[in-house]
């Protein structure tokens, strides 16, 4: 069955410092994978999405994420915490159709 | 362009009420998806339309569904209201099927069941 795990439901950083969020999948067979970021009161917006064209993916707001498939790992990570990049942040996995399955979030907070 | 547009944006109802929930896609997108969202169980996948068919449904009782109009516009409807009802639900619009035409979301309907 497919499925995502994002490891750790609240993760907290220093303005200036790394964000590394962390995302693993299972699948029977090699999904598309996404990271979506969703601020209050809205929707999801998309950072970025791994199709199998690139292991190293970068996305808007300087994010980017990395597949690893001996892993099954597409962590999430910029190298520098902006106080706007406080959110929450989802992982979803796709095999086919318009079905994603999703990852139970991580809030990521920013201290100045 | 506009974006996903979902009406109404806050919805209190009543246990044994039915409710109807409209989402009008980006124009372009003929596939719509709804989801639900809710602080314990996360986002799950309701159900997703594709030129007015249902080409994927997701674990939820037949007291939710759906429909797409031609126009690409879609509607889902909650029947029996109860409790556990109550959550953030999500639409999404995409161009086509498949991770190519990503999912564009917006920004919900809060549904409160009192």
């Amino acid at each position: 069955a497919q499925s995502v795990t994002q490891l750790g439901s609240h993760v907290s950083v220093s303005e200036g410092a790394l964000v590394l969020l962390r995302c693993n999948y299972s699948s029977s067979v090699p999904p598309y994978l996404f990271w979506y970021v969703q601020y209050p009161n809205q929707g999801l917006q998309l950072l970025l999405k791994y199709t199998s064209a690139a292991t190293l993916v970068k996305g808007i707001n300087g994010f980017e994420a990395e597949f690893k498939k001996s892993e099954t790992s597409f962590h999430l990570t910029k190298p520098s915490a902006h106080m706007s990049d406080a959110a929450e942040y989802f992982c979803a996995s796709q095999i086919q159709g318009g079905k994603l399955i999703f990852g139970q979030g991580t809030e990521l907070s920013v201290k100045p | 362009k506009a974006g996903v547009t979902q009406t109404p944006r806050y919805l209190i109802k009543t246990r044994g009420q039915q409710v109807t929930l409209s989402c009008s896609p980006i124009s372009g997108h003929r596939s719509v998806s709804w989801y639900q969202q809710t602080p314990g169980q996360g986002l799950q996948f309701l159900f997703e339309y594709f030129s007015e068919t249902q080409r994927n449904k997701g674990n939820f009782p037949g007291r939710f569904s759906g429909r797409q109009f031609s126009n690409s516009r879609s509607e889902m409807n909650v029947s029996t209201l109860e409790l556990g009802d109550s959550a953030l639900y999500l639409c999404a619009s995409s161009i086509g099927q498949g991770a190519l035409s990503p999912l564009h979301f917006g920004n919900g309907t809060r549904l409160t069941v009192t």
